[in-house]
């Protein structure tokens, strides 16, 4: 049972350009959540989507920044024109009930390291 | 703002001794979970102990939860080389949806 899949695990953009970072849930999962984390820093909520709908994005940047989790395929976090600011490490979590089920516990992937020139 | 705050935020001791860490929230939580990150990689899950429960073993880890004290503590006991990473409080707020991370606290096991 293949974990929390994302890629790129690497990506290097130039200031103005645009970065797609995918996600795949584990097997079962239709919960979502996007973090973001700064070296040497803790994990910033950014987006909680399930399938089709975004639930939570009171952590996303009010613009440049969007999220989806469509009914086929990977969830996409998408950043436009982007800019040294957004260099960081982007994480997908998923769970099978959401935060309020019986565990909470989320699975994490390895995280898609984003560096803007 | 962050729910919750680690203490120390670095850590390290000789291989074979207690590793302590706590963390400190702010609100009424449903529980408290206990990640561990690897430099590099992405997060693994500890420990979780609810709102209604004070102590828990896993292994090596105990973990204690003070309600009234909003705070939280995780034990490594006999640490090893391999415990060597960064660990993560976190929280779900009541009535949200989403788990809230600390600071973490950087651990250095040296052998």
């Amino acid at each position: 049972n293949a974990g929390v899949m994302q890629n790129p695990r690497h990506l290097v953009r130039r200031r103005g350009q645009e970065a797609r970072l995918r996600c795949s849930p584990m097997k079962g999962h239709s919960h979502v959540y996007w973090y973001r984390q700064l070296p040497e820093e803790g994990l910033k909520f950014m987006v909680y989507l399930q399938k089709e709908n975004i639930i939570d994005e009171s952590g996303m940047p009010k613009e440049r920044f969007s999220a989806e989790f469509p009914k086929e395929g990977p969830s996409i976090l998408r950043i436009q024109q982007v800019v040294r600011g957004d260099s960081a490490a982007y994480f997908c979590a998923s769970s099978r009930w959401g935060t309020l089920g019986d565990t909470g516990e989320l699975f994490f992937g390895e995280g898609s390291r984003l560096t803007v020139l | 703002s962050q729910q919750g705050e680690e203490d120390p935020q670095a850590l390290s001791i000789q291989e074979g001794e207690n590793a302590t860490m706590n963390c400190s929230y702010k609100t009424s939580i449903n529980n408290l979970q206990w990640y561990r990150q690897n430099s590099g990689r992405g997060l693994v899950h500890l420990i979780l102990i609810r709102s209604n429960e004070r102590e828990k073993h896993s292994g090596r880890l105990r973990v204690t939860l003070d309600t009234s004290k909003k705070s939280s503590s995780l034990l490594i006991t006999a640490s090893r080389a391999a415990d060597t990473a960064s660990y993560f409080c976190a929280t779900i707020i009541q009535g949200a949806q989403k788990l809230v991370f600390g600071q973490g606290t950087r651990l250095t096991i040296n052998p």
